[in-house]
């Protein structure tokens, strides 16, 4: 069975440019999550979604990043426009709905570099 | 406000000895917590869970402990084996899939 899928896999851009990053979850995973994680640090959550629904975006910085689901499958986390500080690792995650203690199945994460 | 801690950013122990990942949380709603496994250039891996029933949970040789009233897990690996060398999470849940990561522990077992 196939993993999580994140591409790509490492992007560099200048600041103030725009950058997307897509994610297929496994399949049959109805609930995917968007991470950040800086270095040295463990994943923060961004976004959380429940089929094509975002049931927590509490702590996505709405002014310049976006995400969506449409089709409750794979997913796309933008940001517009980057800057220095968002040089981090993000991370996409699926698990099924209702499982107990809800593993989450992450994906290599997309690594990237504002210059 | 940082409601997983992990307080040793490494460790390093000798191979078939026991390595113990220590790990501090400060909400007492936290219904599950887990363990990942991180390899440089991957994404983390679940490793192992307990519930906030329980003190105790074993697979292989892994072995979580959990103290609720210290507010303190522990993830014990014996014996330790070069290929367990990664970064080590630990995760608190509460009820809606709200999860929280602590900052890892880098281990190293030396052959």
């Amino acid at each position: 069975e196939a993993g999580v899928v994140q591409s790509p896999r490492y992007k560099i851009i200048e600041k103030k440019q725009p950058v997307a990053f897509w994610c297929n979850p496994i399949s049959g995973h109805n609930t995917l999550y968007w991470y950040l994680q800086n270095l040295g640090q463990g994943p923060e959550l961004l976004i959380r979604y429940e089929n094509e629904e975002a049931v927590d975006d509490s702590q996505l910085p709405k002014d310049r990043f976006s995400a969506e689901r449409l089709k409750g499958v794979d997913s796309t986390l933008k940001i517009q426009p980057a800057e220095l500080g968002d040089s981090a690792v993000y991370l996409c995650a699926s698990s099924e709905q209702g499982t107990s203690a809800s593993v989450q199945y992450f994906g290599p994460g997309t690594r990237l570099t504002v210059t | 406000d940082q409601q997983v801690k992990q307080n040793s950013p490494s460790l390093s122990v000798q191979e078939g000895r026991i390595s113990i990942l220590n790990c501090d949380y400060t909400n007492s709603m936290f219904d599950y917590f887990l363990w990942y496994k991180k390899y440089p250039a991957e994404g983390p891996t679940f490793l192992i869970s307990i519930s906030s029933i329980k003190d105790k949970n074993e697979d292989g040789r892994f072995t979580v402990f959990l103290n609720k009233s210290a507010k303190h897990l522990s993830l014990h690996i014996v014996p330790s084996q070069p290929g367990d060398s990664a970064v080590y999470f630990c995760a608190a849940e509460r009820t809606g899939n709200q999860f929280y990561f602590g900052t890892g522990t880098s281990l190293t077992v030396i052959p």
